[in-house]
């Protein structure tokens, strides 16, 4: 089955302890990315990846860092969490494509991490 | 600065009672506006992407219109089931950006 994989679902932590939260895709996708879901502020894209050992921050980076030594794994690393980072975290991966194709678009996300830092 | 606004926050409708859901952007060259639908504990689930004023989607109950300031998610005759959340996001300038609204939360009664 085509799908992302996030591990954990849920974390409780500290702040400062550093933690990663692993992304998975299985779909062969070049293109993979980290969002965060706050209430009333929508999902913020914080890093993405175009392809192994590239990648570029989005709107969102700072305390976050990602590393895409494979294709298929795209871990987001937490060095000293803070409380301001307690949210829902979602990796999403989309297949390479023209602009414009049908294909070009469809980002495939996964089923999320609840992260709480304390 | 681009931004994606969506209104209603909340929706409730009656089986069959059809309405349309709102998102009005704001951004510097438009390269495609995409509705995803998110599911309680689920991650966004893609639906359509439209690329030009004038352009409609259809799937199922849903259909999605684009103006050049807006776009509109219609639902006719809903079903409990397409009670979630519906994200509207946008595609400005690069490749690789997506700029998402707050959603709009539906439900739906039998």
């Amino acid at each position: 089955e085509a799908q992302v994989t996030q591990n954990p679902r849920y974390l409780i932590t500290v702040t400062g302890k550093k933690l990663t939260v692993t992304c998975s895709q299985n779909m062969n996708h070049e293109y993979m990315s980290w969002y965060r879901q706050d209430p009333g502020l929508g999902l913020r894209q914080i890093y993405y990846s175009m392809n192994v050992e590239v990648t570029d921050k989005g709107d969102v980076p700072e305390g976050y860092k990602v590393s895409r030594k494979e294709k298929r794994n795209f871990p987001l690393i937490l060095e000293s969490p803070s409380p301001n980072q307690t949210s829902l975290y979602f990796c999403a991966s989309k297949k390479p494509g023209l602009a414009g194709g049908s294909s070009y678009n469809e980002q495939f996300f996964g089923p999320g991490t609840r992260l709480t830092v304390l | 600065e681009d931004q994606v606004t969506q209104s209603p926050e909340a929706l409730r409708l009656q089986e069959g009672e059809s309405s349309s859901l709102n998102c009005s952007y704001t951004v510097s060259g438009l390269r495609g506006l995409f509705w995803y639908r998110q599911d309680p504990g689920k991650g966004p689930e893609f639906l359509f992407t439209l690329y030009s004023a004038g352009e409609e989607k259809e799937k199922e109950r849903l259909k999605a219109t684009l103006t050049k300031k807006e776009s509109f998610l219609h639902i006719t005759a809903p079903k409990p089931e397409d009670s979630a959340t519906y994200l509207c996001a946008v595609r400005s300038g690069g490749y690789n950006k997506l700029i998402f609204g707050a959603g709009t939360r539906l439900a739906v009664h039998p």
